[in-house]
Formats: structure tokens, sequence, C-alpha cells
């Protein structure tokens, strides 16, 4: 049974570019959450896919974005980066509606100049 | 609005004393409660958590506590030991609207030193 990874650990982008996170989810897992915890913070929700449609979204404007795919791996689109959005973003797989916690990635840490 | 709130930033005890960590909720609505140790450069961690159902859980020496009339959860450490040294996140746990999915609203975490 695999953990689940992230990729890149670390990446730096400026402000007004576009970046992509990646997510492979704990085996099993059909669900995958994105939070973005910034620096002294806990992790906010930004949003949750369950088979691949977006089933849930905190309060994130339109510019964050993601697809899950048939292997239940997922990614995170961030459009015309801001400074604040300077964060470890954390990937979270589980299991549909169950009495289970959430198994978080090692995060990827963004830094926009 | 912060519906799960940490109020103390960090806490130091002793090696082999109790660490008793504290978290407060304002919604009603959240049905699960965890908490997540993070170490550095790493992902949260599952520690132990609690249907809205029970009052009480324990694994080892982890025991989280569920008052849910004063909307409070505590854990506690007992022995601590200098490898529980690390930031203690709650969470809370609000399913979507048709019940596929879930997501975890979480504190702004305590950062426990165990002294030894």
């Amino acid at each position: 049974e695999t953990g689940v990874t992230q990729s890149p650990t670390h990446l730096i982008k400026t402000r007004g570019q576009q970046v992509t996170l990646r997510c492979s989810s704990q085996s099993g897992h059909n669900t995958v959450s994105w939070y973005q915890q910034a620096l002294g913070q806990g992790p906010q929700f930004i949003f949750q896919y369950y088979r691949e449609e977006e089933n849930g979204r905190g309060n994130f404007p339109p510019r964050f974005s993601g697809l899950q795919f048939p292997n239940y791996s997922s990614e995170l689109n961030v459009n015309a980066l801001e400074l604040d959005d300077s964060a470890l973003y954390l990937c979270a797989s589980s299991l549909v509606a169950s009495n289970t916690e959430a198994f978080f990635g090692q995060g990827t840490r963004l830094t926009v100049v | 609005d912060q519906q799960v709130k940490q109020n103390s930033p960090s806490l130091s005890v002793q090696e082999g004393r109790i660490s008793i960590l504290n978290c407060d909720y304002t919604n009603s609505m959240f049905d699960y409660f965890l908490w997540y140790k993070k170490y550095p450069a790493e992902g949260p961690t599952f520690l132990i958590s609690i249907s809205s159902i029970k009052d009480k859980n324990e694994d080892g020496r982890f025991t989280v506590f569920l008052n849910k009339s004063a909307k409070h959860l505590s854990l506690h450490i007992v022995p601590s030991q200098p490898g529980d040294s690390a930031v203690y996140f709650c969470a809370a746990r609000k399913l979507s609207r048709d019940n596929y999915g879930q997501n975890f609203v979480f504190g702004p975490g305590t950062r426990l030193s165990v002294l030894p």
C-alpha cells in the first residue's frame, strides 16, 4: 500500500504565472482534497474531488482549479499567481464519507516572488 | 470566521507529565473530530479521532475527550515523551451535502514541546 505523494516538493514562481501541483492518492482511496496552509495557520480547505468531479469547495477564487484522473490522482492548478498564494499545499486522500481519517502527502511548498 | 479554535499557540511540558491540548468549535454540524500531528517538512499525520456521539476515545497514551454541550474537545497525552514534540492540529469534519465526501476544518495548531 503506497501513501500519498506530491510533486514537486518545492517550487518558486513569479507573480502572474500559472502553476500545476500533482498528487497521487493512497491506494484504494477515491476522494482527493486539497488544502492550503499559510505560515502559522492550519490547513484551509480548497476543494475536493470524487470520481473526477468537484464535490465541495472552500472559500477560494476560481483561479484555483483542479482535476482528478481515472486512477484517482489529482492536479491543483493556480492561475495568475499572487504573492499571498505562497504557502504549503497539501493533498489528502480518503474513502468516501467514511469515518476515517484523511491521509496527507508531505506537501508542496510554493513561493511566489 | 474561525470555526475551529486552538487558543494556545504553544505548550511546554516536562517529559513523563501529562500534556493537555484544547480545541473549541462553533459549528454544531460537525460530526467527527480528529487530531493530527505535524513535524516540520512533513504532512499532517492522523493521531486519534472521536465521533460526535461519543465523549471519550482512547488509544495508548492518547485520549480525546469531547464535551458536545460546551463545543470543546481536548487531547491528553500521558506520559509525554520528547518525540511527541510537534504541532498538533484539531480538525472537525463536515460531510458534503450528498454525503459523498468530507472536508476538514482545521484549527491553527498548538506547538507542543516536551522537555527532557
